[in-house]
């Protein structure tokens, strides 16, 4: 069975803190990674697409490790608007074949 | 980034009756639309994929004849939900793909409760 692992969560952190998240794939074909977020009762928006080099924008870094088949997301310098669901996404197509598989969501709370 | 809208936004239901769901790209064509639910505190789960002009693909375990897929153009897609029971009370959320993007967008869901 394809899937996708996450911390279970929940996160409670200051303002300001740092915090981690961890995910981890099963299927060694997956094409491609996101982190999305989900605010309470909407829908997910793109948080940002997850590299093998690893990339970063802004407070937000994220890694991609393919031989563990592991996915990380960093922040630094928490906000109060950080606080939402945070989603692990793999794409397992591509092109036309796109589809994605979500983790079931780490929720941050960022309190002040 | 592209815009896709659902509609109703929230709907309420009696048992045995069908809700139309609609779910548009408001800016752009999405050759390829596709439908998740996601009920409280679970990931968002596939539940069909489809292309216009063609019929939908279904994930494992979703009737095929519960839940109707029309995308009979590049920017309307419609989900029906047959003879809806309790069980079938989610949130459903369509997203659209263009080939001019390298993204999925989703649209702002729709809470269905069914009495």
């Amino acid at each position: 069975r394809k899937e996708v692992e996450q911390d279970p969560g929940p996160f409670n952190v200051p303002e300001g803190a740092t915090v981690a998240f961890n995910c981890t794939y099963s299927n060694s074909a997956s094409q491609s990674f996101f982190w999305y977020r989900q605010d309470c009762r909407k829908e997910p928006k793109l948080l940002m697409s997850v590299y093998s080099s690893g990339n970063e924008d802004g407070r937000f870094t994220a890694q991609l490790n393919r031989a563990s088949q592991y996915i990380s997301l960093l922040i630094r310098d928490s906000k109060l608007s950080d606080s939402a669901t945070y989603l692990c996404v793999v794409n397992e197509g591509g092109g036309s074949n796109y589809k994605l598989t979500f983790g079931k969501g780490t929720l941050l709370t960022v309190n002040p | 980034g592209a815009v896709v809208s659902q509609h109703p936004s929230w709907v309420i239901c009696k048992s045995g009756t069908s809700v139309k769901i609609e779910c548009r790209s408001l800016d752009f064509q999405a050759t390829t639309m596709f439908w998740y639910r996601q009920f409280p505190k679970q990931s968002l789960m596939l539940m069909a994929t489809s292309n216009e002009g063609s019929k939908a693909t279904y994930e494992q375990g979703v009737e095929k004849d519960k839940f109707l897929i029309n995308h009979a153009s590049l920017t309307l897609s419609t989900l029906t939900v047959t003879s809806a029971h309790p069980e079938d009370s989610s949130f459903y959320i369509c997203s659209a793909w263009g080939h001019q993007y390298n993204e999925q967008f989703f649209g702002p869901g729709t809470r269905l409760t069914v009495l």
